[in-house]
This record gives structure tokens, C-alpha cells and sequence, in this order.
């Protein structure tokens, strides 16, 4: 089962923004409105921070915003933090009810 | 609070059956709209789902693993089980379960994980 493509780094500097992004096609990113997006710091389990392409679920900071355009869907972070250094994963609805992940984005703060 | 939590054997032999159960606390596997699975990340790789089970029996595999796979969740004792056959070096790695609600593409919440090697 092929992944989904996210670049494998992107770096950014304490205040500013950043944006990842995750690059499917028409039978996953494409044809539906549910991505979700997964911060994992090492050792830690992943922890949900965008749901459904562009909604935060409670308690997770408003600097973090969801879209998609086409096949594509981004994570934007603004207002960069040194604690949003982490390991972030895209995944995708891919029909008959499976799901597919992206390939994962390491996220320097410089 | 909803909570997940893994356990089983952390060293499987080549061949044979890889188990793990899920206890859930705060809340019921019986629970219409909700979805209980297994996600995996090898170390140093990446996420890969695995599948999941509603209480009914309802299973739902990746393509790529369906053969070897086996979801199933007991109402008994609210919890929810992953067994993979035939493992080999490749199935090492950290095994996450996560809820999954329906309708949405929210995992949420997880368990810490738990990593199974498999070696001789």
C-alpha cells in the first residue's frame, strides 16, 4: 500500500510559520475530506491535531491549520514554537474503508 | 477520560503469531460509531495502518497485510485484540491501538505503543 508524499524535512525559525505538505491522488486525498494530521515527538505516541482536512479537536493550540486543494492537503503552523519540533504524519480515507499514511515530516526549529 | 493501553509478548520467534490486546478504561468498545485498531511504525519508519473492528465483528484490513491479520474486539472484557501470523523481521515494531470514529479521519485517542521484535 503506497504512502502518501510529505517533504522529509522543512525547518522554520521560532515566530514564524511553516507548512507541510501531503500529496495524494484522486482515490485518497483527492475524493475525500478526511485527512487528519498526527504531531509525534520521539518515543511518544502520535497525537491527533487536525481531523476531517481542516478541524482542530479541543485543546489543541488555534496556531495549527488544516487545508487541501486537489490531491494535496497542508498543515500550516504559525507562530512557531520550540516544543512543535516533532515528527508529522498526514493520513488519508483511501476507499473501502482503508487508510493510508504519509511517508512523515521532521520539523526543525532552528 | 478514554484510555488506551497495550500488552502482550514483546519478543515473537519468526513464524509464529504476534498477539496484542487493548484495554480500554473510561469509556465502552460497545459503542455505536466507533472503530478499534492497530497502527504500526517500524523503528525509524512510518505510521502503517494496520485495521480495525467494530463491536459487531465489522473488520476492516490494510490490502497489504489482510492475509496475516486478525482484529476482534471482546465486550466482555472491553478490550480489543490484534493477532498478525507468520511474522518475520518486518513486522518489528512499535504497535499503537487508537479509536477511530466513524464518519471522520480522527484517530484519537492512542495507546503509548508498545514494540515487538521479532527474532530468534
Amino acid at each position: 500500500q503506497s504512502a502518501l508524499t510529505q517533504p522529509a524535512s522543512v525547518s522554520g525559525s521560532p515566530g514564524q510559520s511553516i507548512t507541510i505538505s501531503c500529496t495524494g491522488t484522486s482515490s485518497d486525498v483527492g475524493g475525500y475530506d478526511y485527512v487528519s494530521w498526527y504531531q509525534q515527538h520521539p518515543g511518544k505516541a502520535p497525537k491527533l491535531m487536525i481531523y476531517d482536512v481542516n478541524n482542530r479537536p479541543s485543546g489543541v493550540s488555534n496556531r495549527f491549520s488544516g487545508s487541501k486543494s486537489g490531491n494535496t492537503a497542508s498543515l500550516t503552523i504559525s507562530g512557531l514554537l520550540a516544543e512543535d519540533e516533532a515528527d508529522y504524519y498526514c493520513s488519508s480515507y483511501r476507499s473501502s474503508r482503508t487508510w493510508v499514511f504519509g511517508g512523515g515530516t521532521k520539523l526543525t526549529v532552528l | 477520560q478514554l484510555q488506551l493501553q497495550e500488552s502482550g509478548p514483546r519478543l515473537v520467534k519468526p513464524s509464529e503469531t504476534l498477539s496484542l490486546t487493548c484495554t480500554v478504561s473510561g469509556g465502552s468498545v460497545n459503542s455505536d460509531n466507533y472503530y478499534w485498531g492497530w497502527v504500526r511504525q517500524p523503528p525509524g519508519k512510518r505510521l502503517e495502518w494496520i485495521g480495525y473492528a467494530d463491536y459487531s465483528g465489522s473488520t476492516y484490513y490494510n490490502p497489504s497485510l489482510e492475509s496475516r491479520v486478525t482484529i476482534s474486539v471482546d465486550t466482555s472484557k472491553n478490550q480489543f485484540s490484534l493477532k498478525v501470523s507468520s511474522v518475520t523481521a518486518a513486522d518489528t515494531a512499535v504497535y499503537y491501538c487508537a479509536r477511530h470514529e466513524g464518519n471522520t479521519s480522527l484517530f484519537d485517542p492512542w495507546g503509548q505503543g508498545t514494540l515487538v521484535t521479532v527474532s530468534s
